[in-house]
């Protein structure tokens, strides 16, 4: 079956502007993540959703971070007023149940704020 | 707050040698505990987790150990091959108001020299 996808692949904005950055889980996982890893950097926790309890927002570096989650479905994190910092890549990973389990990795989507 | 740390953060070992990489944990109530395995350019995969109701497990040529009184967990790779090098997370997950997110270290860039 599918796995995981992201879009767009590779996003280059100037600072300053938002972006949005888009999860489609594998279907049937209920639990959603989103990563951010610098370059040659580990994975930085950021949200987390399982079912339709709320978030765990925990891992959010600013409030200029934010990420929904349509449906049980579809996730998208938006980053506002962009800084140079945000340049990364962002891993979306779903899991069947939870954090118990294996979670499968998107191929991520490619940041660059100039 | 959860914290998970990782050694060495690069390791160099010859074709066929072992290789031990080793990770500690903050949060006593974490009973999951997944190694992945990112190849350069591609996404983190699961080789290999273990709970807490075990303290051992293995895997062809790796193996993970888990001591849950000193939070202290390593995996363990016999007869490495090239193929074998990869950027190794290991990770936990602390129970947090009913779910449970994942927390990464930092890494381990394997080398292994033909």
């Amino acid at each position: 079956g599918a796995g995981v996808s992201q879009s767009p692949s590779n996003k280059v904005t100037e600072k300053g502007k938002d972006v949005e950055l888009r999860c489609d889980p594998i279907s049937g996982h209920t639990a959603l993540y989103w990563y951010r890893q610098s370059l040659g950097q580990g994975l930085e926790f950021l949200i987390y959703f399982q079912g339709n309890s709320a978030p765990d927002k925990s891992g959010l570096p600013s409030d200029r971070f934010s990420a929904e989650r349509t449906g049980g479905s579809v996730s998208t994190l938006t980053i506002q007023r962009t800084q140079q910092e945000d340049s990364a890549v962002y891993l979306c990973a779903s899991s069947s149940r939870g954090g118990e389990y294996e979670q499968y990795f998107g191929p991520g989507t490619r940041l660059t704020v100039t | 707050g959860e914290n998970v740390e990782q050694h060495p953060s690069t390791l160099s070992v010859q074709e066929g040698d072992s290789a031990v990489i080793k990770c500690t944990y903050s949060d006593s109530a974490s009973n999951y505990f997944p190694w992945y395995k990112q190849e350069l350019g591609k996404r983190p995969q699961l080789i290999i987790d273990i709970r807490s109701n075990v303290g051992e497990k293995k895997d062809q040529r790796i193996a993970v150990t888990l001591n849950k009184t000193a939070k202290h967990f390593s995996l363990h790779i016999t007869e490495t091959q090239p193929e074998d090098s990869a950027v190794y997370f290991c990770a936990a997950t602390p129970e947090k108001g009913g779910g449970f997110k994942t927390i990464f270290g930092a890494g381990t860039r394997l080398f292994v020299k033909a």
